[in-house]
């Protein structure tokens, strides 16, 4: 199976920074990954699919990008609304592996 | 709209068997290309995806858990179905069901429900 890797686990930042995650894959991905935003007590909400698409309603200072076995998300300018948990997830060969998460703190 | 909600029970006792529901609306599991899965959530850590039942009835289960996982649908009634067996303490946490989309992310998830396994 294929394991995702995310980094940081946990990212200090202030309102207004520009921020990067990266999730790692164990192999090539030959599909798709995703990104969810969770907040606590709240189902994960989808940002990105594709690698790189939008979710409908995502402010566009969420984007993302990457191929192979290396993917960021990035957000352009941290909003109060923003700290949370983030998570990627990736398919292949009908498995479905999340990263361990990365939690947005405030500064 | 879409919308998606859990329902079973919220405590069980170690060795017993989970079975959770999982009621949906505003999509159809005959639409081909459509799925719906499970994933939980222990209490302060990782999503970790359990199962994933697709429209023409092919089912896929997380290698550490399929011989302990079963899912079924019931187009009917709008619903998927997740059974565990012999639940244990590990298996606390969050569960979720959400809407598989076409490029293999899950676009609509339920609300969870929290499932306590203790003595």
């Amino acid at each position: 199976d294929i394991q995702m890797t995310q980094s940081p686990s946990t990212l200090s930042a202030s309102v207004g920074d520009r921020v990067t995650i990266t999730c790692r894959a164990s192999q090539i991905l030959s599909s798709w990954l995703a990104w969810y935003q969770q907040k606590p007590g709240k189902a994960p909400k989808l940002l990105i699919y594709k690698g790189s698409s939008l979710a409908s309603g995502v402010p566009s200072r969420f984007s993302g990008d990457g191929s192979g076995t290396e993917f960021t998300l990035t957000i352009s300018s941290l909003q109060p609304d923003d700290f949370a948990t983030y998570y990627c997830q990736q398919y292949s060969a009908y498995s479905y592996t999340f990263g361990q998460g990365t939690k947005l703190e405030i500064k | 709209q879409i919308t998606l909600k859990e329902s079973g029970p919220t405590l069980l006792k170690p060795t017993q068997t989970l079975t959770l529901t999982c009621t949906f609306s505003g999509f159809s599991l005959i639409t081909p290309g459509v799925g719906v899965g499970w994933i939980r959530q222990p209490p302060g850590k990782a999503l970790e995806w359990l199962a994933l039942i697709y429209w023409d009835d092919e089912k896929h289960y997380s290698s550490p858990l399929n011989s302990r996982l079963t899912i079924t649908k019931d187009t009917s009634k709008s619903q998927v179905v997740l059974t565990m067996t012999a639940v244990d303490p590990v298996d606390t946490g969050t569960y979720y069901c959400a809407r598989l989309r076409d490029y293999g992310d899950f676009g609509d998830w339920g609300q969870g429900i929290l499932v306590t396994v203790s003595s």
